[in-house]
Formats: structure tokens, sequence, C-alpha cells
């Protein structure tokens, strides 16, 4: 049963901590991105990754880290540098490529105690 | 600066109604155009898509229309149905898979 997965559904951060959000894809899919959404916002891009071991900066990548040492696998953390991280995160793999549609993860919901 | 533009936060429909759903970009390079649905809590699912080579894509009740000129494109869902209400993204790119997204239309289907 192909898919991506994201855990943990909903996460609660307390000031000052660092956080993980854990996004596996098992669609042999190359390319993997991070998006954040907010209240009337489209979805904003916080990092990518077009192969293992590569992944370049999004829009909104400051407060924000990421590492791609499996394919399948495509942690971000939200750290404490992240002063408003209380969104919704979205993460979606593709094959990577011109032209390209994405699939999106269920999304993790950050809230900040 | 945001370069794909949905203008219309919500929109109001009555089943078995056409919807019409608008997208503005200003990027000239772009020349892949996708439509997200997603309902809450949930990630986007992919809906249907366009090449800038058309301008026009049909699949079922979804119907996607590109302007190159006026850079614009519609998706029209004929006809609307209860399980069609949720939020409407609109994308495009121009590079391998940046997407950038417009800031979504609410779509409520009445009955």
């Amino acid at each position: 049963d192909g898919g991506i997965t994201q855990s943990p559904k909903y996460l609660f951060r307390k000031e000052g901590q660092n956080v993980t959000l854990s996004c596996e894809q098992n669609l042999n899919h190359d390319a993997m991105y991070w998006y954040r959404q907010d209240p009337g916002q489209g979805l904003r891009l916080i990092y990518y990754s077009q192969i293992v071991n590569d992944f370049q900066k999004g829009d909104i990548a400051e407060g924000y880290s990421v590492s791609r040492e499996k394919k399948e696998s495509f942690p971000l953390t939200v750290t404490s540098a992240q002063k408003n991280p209380t969104a919704f995160y979205l993460c979606a793999s593709s094959w990577g490529g011109n032209e390209e549609t994405q699939y999106f993860g269920p999304g993790t919901r950050l809230l900040v105690l | 600066d945001q370069q794909v533009k949905q203008n219309s936060p919500s929109l109001s429909v009555q089943e078995g109604r056409i919807s019409i759903l608008n997208c503005d970009y200003t990027n000239s390079m772009f020349d892949y155009f996708l439509w997200y649905k997603k309902y809450p809590a949930e990630g986007p699912t992919f809906l249907i898509s366009i090449s800038s080579i058309k301008d026009k894509n049909e699949d079922g009740r979804f119907t996607v229309f590109l302007n190159k000129s006026a850079k614009h494109l519609s998706l029209h869902i004929v006809p609307s149905q209860p399980g069609d209400s949720a939020v409407y993204f609109c994308a495009a790119t121009d590079s391998w898979g940046k997407l950038q997204f417009g800031a979504g239309t609410q779509v409520v289907v009445t009955p």
C-alpha cells in the first residue's frame, strides 16, 4: 500500500524546544518537499530535496532544518529559532522532473504551548 | 510577492450547478499548472493539471481552462456535488517540481 506518511498528527512544542516532524514515503520518489500552511494562505515551501543527501532552501527556510539520508525519509526539524511555528505542516513527494505532480501526506499540526 | 493568486477566498454553489474557480499568475515562465483539492486536516490531493501547450483539459466533471495571454486559468466543476465541498488550490511551476501555490478557494456546495 504505497503512500506518504507523516507523524505525529499533532505535536506540541514548548518554548525554546526543537521538534522533529517525520515524513516517510514508499513510492520510490526521488524528490521530497516540506510545506507550511497558515490560515488564509497557500502552501509555502520550506525545504525541498531532489535527491538523497542533497536539499535546498525554499521560500521560508529560516528556523527550520532538514536531512535526506535515505530516499524514503525527509524529516523536518522546527528549531527554537522559528518564532511562529504554529501551523499545519505538509510533506510531499514526486518523481522529480518537469511537469511534476506532487503527492501529499496527511499533515502534522504543530502547536506551541 | 505571490506569483499565483486566487482572489476569491470562498465560493458557494448549489448542488447540480457549475462551480467556477479562478486563478491568475504573474510569472510568464510558468508552463505547467495544477489544481489540488484539500479537506480539513488532510493533505491536498491532486485533481487535474494542464500544460501550457494546451488550453483545455478535461477529466470527468472537472475541466481546466488556460488563457496564457491573460495569465489566467479556471477550474470548472459540473455538476457540483456535496463531496466537492473543500478548499481548492491552484499551483504553477516553471522548474523542476518547485510549485507555487495560490491561497486557496473554499467551495461550499449546498443542497
